[in-house]
């Protein structure tokens, strides 16, 4: 299996920082990388996938980048609304798996 | 608009039984793959199982092989998850997933419904 983690767990900031979270695969999977937002009580939200595409509604601030076993999410200006926990999701190989979390509060 | 809506989860005992179904609405369901994701209290994502949005080709984590089993049905568009030797393990918020536009995205979960809650519990 194609074990995800990612750094940091958590991360404070401040409304207006710039955030970057990191994804590691224990294996290469090429741009088959997902990320996702969740915030309490609510269902995951697809931001991006294969790696760098960005999904339909979701804001420009988003970006993200990678190939084979590195990859990263920015937030280029953190809004009140970006508060939550990211996954990334490998969808290189069965089975898929999410990287734990990182979590985006307050400073 | 896109609608995912699951439903037939509830508290039962280890060993028994239970089905889980998802209605969807809003897109053409016949062209998705779909995807069954859970979420233990206050844990991460595990993704569970996936169907091929012809129904010929079904995936399975490991833990569930044996035990859960998914199907569709393109006339009712809904997709089921028929959870059989439940283990208190399974104990989760089941979410239904939309496999991405085009096979070449099938695997990435781009809507998602609300979850239903499975708590298995002697």
């Amino acid at each position: 299996d194609i074990h995800l983690t990612q750094s940091p767990s958590s991360v404070s900031a401040s409304v207006g920082d710039r955030v970057t979270i990191t994804c590691r695969a224990s294996q290469g999977i090429s741009t088959w990388l997902a990320w996702y937002q969740q915030k309490p009580g609510r269902a995951p939200r697809l931001l991006i996938y294969a790696a760098s595409r960005l999904q339909s509604d979701v804001p420009p601030r988003f970006s993200a980048s990678g190939s084979g076993t590195d990859f990263t999410l920015t937030i280029s200006s953190l809004q009140t609304e970006d508060f939550a926990i990211y996954f990334c999701q490998q969808a290189n190989s069965f089975p898929f798996t999410f990287g734990p979390g990182t979590t985006v509060d307050f400073k | 608009q896109v609608q995912l809506v699951e439903s037939g989860g509830g508290v039962v005992r280890p060993g028994r039984s239970l089905r889980l179904s998802c209605a969807v609405a809003g897109f053409t369901f016949s062209s998705h793959g779909m995807h069954w994701v859970r979420q233990a209290p206050g844990k991460g994502l595990e993704w569970v199982a996936s169907i091929w949005y012809d129904g010929n080709n079904k995936n399975y984590v490991d833990s569930v092989k044996g035990r859960f089993s998914i199907s569709r049905d393109n006339s009712q568009n809904t997709v089921q998850l028929q959870m059989d030797s439940l283990r208190v393990e399974d104990t989760a918020l089941y979410y239904c997933a939309r496999g991405g536009n085009s096979s070449k995205y099938a695997y990435y979960f781009d809507y998602w419904g609300q979850g239903t809650p499975v708590t298995v519990s002697s």
